[in-house]
């Protein structure tokens, strides 16, 4: 695609249930980050995948999350046991290089845990 | 510590008036890029413009304009002949390098709000 997709653009679950987040990336992109936009705050780093390298997971809030990235192109971000304060809009943003300022963001999906 | 700092959290201009919007940062590091961000209702963060800290000059990309002063840490975004398509929030960023990656600091953003 012309972009960088994200499904589904909203959830609402309930606490205790999982959610998975998907996100598709440009194609030929190598790298691919995970961001949480807490309401009023900017965006947390969550996890960093670069090719065929072991993920940066320091962002990680959490065991309850994790993200992998299949085939070096979609990832899934997976919530288990939710909480209500893992409401936040989760953003993906891919990059064809190292080179700093050329990711393409995603729309994101608005996670709501009631 | 890094962190990023925007003491505005809303402002207003009129259409085709100039407004300025403030960003103070910390960092340890000596080289590193410096980012504004533009985020839509669409929730989309759209790259505004980028300035490389080694580079004294300001940057500039059309209507948008930087003014970097590094030794107090100051990062502003100027928008001259505001659009109402410029309405938005804007965040402020600065990456920092580890191991060869390299991760956004975002500041808590600035709700611009152009009126006609």
């Amino acid at each position: 695609g012309a972009g960088v997709s994200q499904s589904p653009s909203n959830k609402v679950t309930e606490k205790g249930k999982d959610v998975e987040l998907r996100c598709d990336p440009i194609s030929g992109h190598t790298a691919l980050y995970w961001y949480r936009q807490s309401l009023g705050q900017g965006l947390e780093f969550l996890i960093y995948f670069q090719g065929n390298s072991a993920p940066d997971k320091s962002g990680l809030p959490s065991d309850r999350f994790s993200a992998e990235r299949t085939g070096g192109s979609v990832s899934t971000l997976t919530i288990q046991r939710t909480q209500q304060e893992d409401s936040a809009v989760y953003l993906c943003a891919s990059s064809p290089a190292r080179e700093q300022g050329v990711d393409t963001f995603g729309s994101g999906t608005r996670l709501t845990v009631v | 510590a890094q962190t990023v700092t925007q003491s505005q959290p809303e402002m207003s201009v009129q259409e085709a008036e100039t407004v300025t919007l403030s960003c103070t940062y910390d960092t340890s590091e000596n080289n590193y890029y410096l980012f504004w961000y533009k985020q839509p209702p669409s929730r989309q963060m759209i790259l505004v413009i980028r300035q490389e800290a080694y580079k004294q000059q300001n940057a500039t990309e059309n209507r948008f304009s930087v003014n970097f002063q590094k030794a107090a840490k100051s990062f502003s975004l100027k928008i001259s002949d505001s659009q109402l398509g410029d309405t938005a929030m804007y965040f402020c960023a600065f990456t920092i390098t580890t191991s060869g990656t390299y991760k956004y600091i975002f500041g808590t953003g600035t709700r611009l709000k152009v009126l006609a």
